[in-house]
């Protein structure tokens, strides 16, 4: 099966500086890349996705990049604020409709 | 429009206790799945549905059961409940191949 790997699993950053994780997948059939923010005592909420026909996708501060040759994507946010802190994980998804996450980033900007 | 619904939010059962996990979603989604998140875990799916009298085995369903007898609910069972299965259990939805999941805010288990 698919296997999602994510780095770091923790990363602080100074209010107002960029922020990137980064995700390795190993099934060259997963073709669906979604990044989620995970919030204390919720649930996952979607913040950005991408499809293996697409390189990059931006929505405002988020941006994420995906390399299939190398089967890895990135997720960026830039301009970070104090209420970016959360946990992200990414995943991803093929033919077989299951999603596959990574173990996950916890964030912490420093205003 | 409430999304995706569990019930309860907090338990705490004996080892060899039986209970059922609630899901219930309002979006008319096709697909719906059943995670377990450990700290410092990624989500593990556990069971998963493609439509109502379909069920399928993710990754981790030993000790679980699922039934979806209908569209807006996906219950999860558990017979005998054991202390690896103290976890936070998320239920998700999807509407269809490749489209985003909208999960739940958890039933945080705990087996004593």
């Amino acid at each position: 099966g698919e296997n999602v790997e994510q780095h770091p699993s923790t990363l602080s950053v100074q209010e107002g500086d960029s922020a990137v994780i980064k995700c390795t997948y190993s099934d060259s059939a997963s073709n669906y890349f979604p990044w989620y923010k995970q919030e204390l005592g919720k649930g996952p909420q979607l913040i950005i996705d991408i499809r293996s026909n697409v390189g990059e996708k931006k929505d405002q501060r988020i941006a994420v990049t995906l390399n299939k040759t190398a089967k890895h994507f990135s997720l960026h946010i830039t301009e970070t604020q104090p209420e970016d802190s959360a946990v992200y994980f990414c995943a991803a998804s093929g033919a077989g409709n299951q999603f596959y996450f990574g173990t996950g980033t916890s964030l912490t900007v420093i205003p | 429009n409430a999304g995706v619904t569990q019930t309860p939010k907090f338990r705490i059962l004996k080892i060899g206790q039986s209970m059922t996990l609630q899901c219930a979603q309002d979006m008319n989604h096709n697909y719906m799945y059943w995670y377990r998140q450990d700290p410092g875990m990624g989500l593990k799916l556990i069971y998963y549905s493609v439509g109502a009298g379909i069920t399928d085995k993710g990754e981790v369903p030993n000790g679980y059961n699922v039934s979806r007898s209908t569209t807006e609910d996906f219950p999860l069972r558990l017979e005998l409940a054991a202390p690896s299965q103290t976890s936070v259990y998320f239920c998700a939805t999807q509407p269809g191949t490749n489209q985003p999941q909208h999960f739940g805010d958890g039933t945080r288990l705990s087996i004593l």
